[in-house]
């Protein structure tokens, strides 16, 4: 199957700061990727969906001016928390799709705001 | 609107014996159904879809779900668990027939196996 890789795996940022996750698509062009957050011991919520080239559509209740998506590229798409909090604290996982085909999961990033 | 709940958050089996993981869905459309599993700290796998084609799905590892519309239900099964099983396994639905947009997951169920 392909391959989809987040970096970092995990991080720790003080708070205030902003941190940018990346979801590279390693040997396919992803024309979508969709962000994720999982919180301890919960599923997991869609966050917002990049295509290549255009703005994010972020889900209800995603401050948009906090999580700054960016999919300029067919294989990248980054996530950046800007300002961030403890509360922000969790595990973001990206997924990258071909039209109409599987899609396929990074790693996933666990961020610690400290 | 669609939804999807996992009936139990945690399953406990013997090695050997067999697994029942179970999942109801919600969905004004046909919807495509997934299994995906997450070990700990790791990204999510594909076991298995249904997309409008045969009820009964095979998927990797030799897990399998069927499809049962007048049920709403698409329960993953194994007949002979294996200590690598153990996992946090999420039941998925895409409103969409055979598209994977705006995938729906349910809590996730915890399976754990003893030797």
């Amino acid at each position: 199957g392909a391959v989809v890789s987040q970096h970092p795996s995990w991080v720790i940022c003080k708070s205030g700061t902003s941190v940018k996750i990346e979801c590279r698509s390693l040997d396919f062009q992803a024309t979508t990727m969709f962000w994720y957050r999982q919180f301890p011991k919960q599923s997991l919520m869609l966050m917002a969906t990049s295509n290549e080239g255009s703005k994010a559509t972020y889900e209800q209740g995603v401050e948009k001016d906090k999580f700054l998506i960016n999919h300029a590229s067919l294989t990248l798409s980054t996530l950046t928390v800007t300002s961030a909090h403890p509360e922000d604290s969790s595990f973001y996982i990206c997924s990258a799709q071909k039209e109409n085909t599987e899609a396929f999961f990074g790693q996933g990033t666990r961020l610690t705001v400290v | 609107a669609q939804s999807v709940t996992q009936l139990d958050s945690h399953v406990s089996v013997s090695e050997g014996t067999p697994v029942l993981l179970r999942c109801n869905y919600s969905s004004s459309y046909s919807p495509s159904l997934f299994w995906y599993v997450q070990h700990p700290n790791k990204g999510l796998q594909l076991l298995l879809k249904y997309t409008s084609a045969a009820t009964l799905v095979k998927g990797i590892n030799g897990f399998e779900a069927e499809f049962k519309k007048s049920e709403t239900s698409f329960h993953l099964t194994k007949p002979s668990a294996h200590m690598s099983d153990a996992a946090e396994y999420f039941c998925v639905v895409s409103p969409f027939s055979g598209g994977y947009n705006k995938l729906i997951f349910g809590a996730g169920t915890r399976l754990a196996v003893h030797p």
